[in-house]
């Protein structure tokens, strides 16, 4: 076990919905990463938070955001769901500042209807 | 290019075979290689992971062969096990920042 709590594990939601999906970091991680796995597909990275400030994204459109808190915890929001937005949706935390390690959850399964 | 090209797509051994999964890259900036494990409806798990200064790491019965001329690596598992079918991600982070570039994935399966 990696230590990195996802919820919930499962959803189903309709096209045009709201979502939000959570991460429970490992103790002392405070680097947050999230990234959208395709059936059949790699991880692609969504959005990384480093003390609760977003530190990077990849190619997704804004109605991917996201939340990192003060316990190192954090939110993924999708908007206005479309059908090619499901997916797995993994979490990964990372230690401190310099760490190569990345620890990942073991995911949402989103279903859009 | 941020890609990661990875193959086979899918592999299949007998038990005590050597599978070997391939990676390519093309971007110099990735400064971390690691290989991900995943189960079915489980995250990917760390296996093991390799810097680009180093041209062979072993662990167990895992072994990354690295090649920074040709922008290449693999994994090898020796002795396979049923219980090493899954898929494997090969996977390169970009320098400075916590973001992984994941491959395609294979899916392997050794037979008893």
């Amino acid at each position: 076990e990696t230590g990195v709590t996802q919820s919930p594990t499962h959803l189903i939601k309709t096209r045009g919905q709201q979502v939000t999906l959570r991460c429970s970091s490992q103790s002392g991680h405070n680097t947050v990463s999230w990234y959208q796995q395709a059936l059949g597909q790699g991880p692609q990275f969504i959005f990384q938070y480093y003390r609760e400030e977003e530190n990077g994204r990849g190619n997704f459109p804004p109605r991917f955001s996201g939340l990192q808190f003060p316990n190192y915890s954090s939110e993924l929001n999708v908007n206005a769901l479309e059908l090619d937005d499901s997916a797995l949706y993994l979490c990964a935390s990372s230690p401190t500042a310099g760490s190569t390690e990345a620890f990942f959850g073991q995911g949402t399964r989103l279903t859009v209807v | 290019q941020q890609q990661v090209k990875q193959s086979p797509q899918s592999l299949i051994v007998q038990k005590g075979g050597i599978p070997i999964i391939n990676c390519a890259y093309e971007n110099t900036a990735f400064d971390y290689f690691p290989w991900y494990q995943q189960f079915p409806g489980k995250g990917p798990a760390l296996l093991i992971a390799i810097r680009p200064d180093v041209s062979e790491k072993k662990e167990g019965r895992f072994t990354i062969s690295f090649n920074k001329s040709a922008k290449q690596f693999s994994l090898h598992i020796m002795d396979s096990q049923p219980g090493d079918s899954a898929t494997y991600f090969c996977a390169a982070r970009l320098s400075g920042t916590y973001k992984y570039i994941f491959g395609t994935g294979t899916r392997l399966k050794v037979l008893a």
